[in-house]
């Protein structure tokens, strides 16, 4: 069945530093890819997205291109800042609609 | 505003109680759920209803009972409450599947 693994927090960084977080995919077909974010007491958001391979998507800085030979979304910033401490989750939707969501990867990024 | 908006944001009851989390959203969209997210943050599906009608009913315990009266209403009632039903719970809603979930704000749930 379709599942998606990210890399497991947490991730600690201080401000300014480059951020990657790695999430593969297995699925059948060709899904739709996103990242949400969960800030603290907060419910998910969607961050951005990809519906299909080589598309990037992007947002508040953040990107992430769907690589269909390596089965990958990888969320990456150039400069992340405090505000961007939440709970990051890479997910995979299929055409059956049903989205599969991450663990989910905390990040903490310290003045 | 447009939005997924759940009812109430925080719900303290004891362990037996029967207890509801109203749902409800104003997006057109035809399909919503209901996520479980544990102290760890990982998501759990439960329920799935499109245009009223039930998708998804993964292996959750039936005092869990989902009720759909409109596409624009989930609500979910518990019966019975125990101690590991403390958690946040998550509304949702989507639309078709190039799009993502709208989220609600959450419920956290405590039965004590």
């Amino acid at each position: 069945g379709n599942s998606v693994t990210q890399m497991e927090g947490p991730v600690t960084l201080s401000e300014e530093a480059f951020l990657t977080i790695n999430c593969t995919y297995t699925a059948t077909g060709y899904p739709s890819l996103f990242w949400y974010v969960q800030y603290p007491g907060e419910g998910l958001q969607l961050l951005l997205k990809a519906t299909k391979a080589d598309d990037k998507g992007s947002n508040k800085g953040f990107e992430a291109t769907y690589r269909k030979e390596t089965t990958s979304f990888h969320l990456e910033k150039g400069s992340v800042q405090v505000s961007d401490s939440a709970v990051y989750f890479c997910a995979l939707r299929s055409h059956n609609n049903d989205m599969r969501f991450g663990a989910g990867t905390r990040l903490t990024v310290k003045p | 505003d447009t939005a997924v908006s759940q009812t109430p944001k925080y719900l303290v009851t004891q362990m037996g109680n029967d207890k509801s989390i109203k749902c409800e959203q104003n997006l057109g969209h035809d399909t919503m759920y209901w996520y479980k997210q544990d102290s760890k943050k990982f998501l759990k599906i439960m329920f799935s209803y499109n245009n009223k009608e039930l998708i998804i009913n993964e292996t959750v315990p039936n005092r869990f009972s989902p009720k759909s009266p409109d596409k624009a209403h989930l609500n979910l009632h518990i019966n019975s409450l125990e101690l590991g039903d403390s958690a946040v719970y998550f509304c949702a809603s989507s639309g078709d599947a190039d799009h993502g979930y709208t989220f609600g704000s959450g419920t956290r749930l405590t039965v004590v």
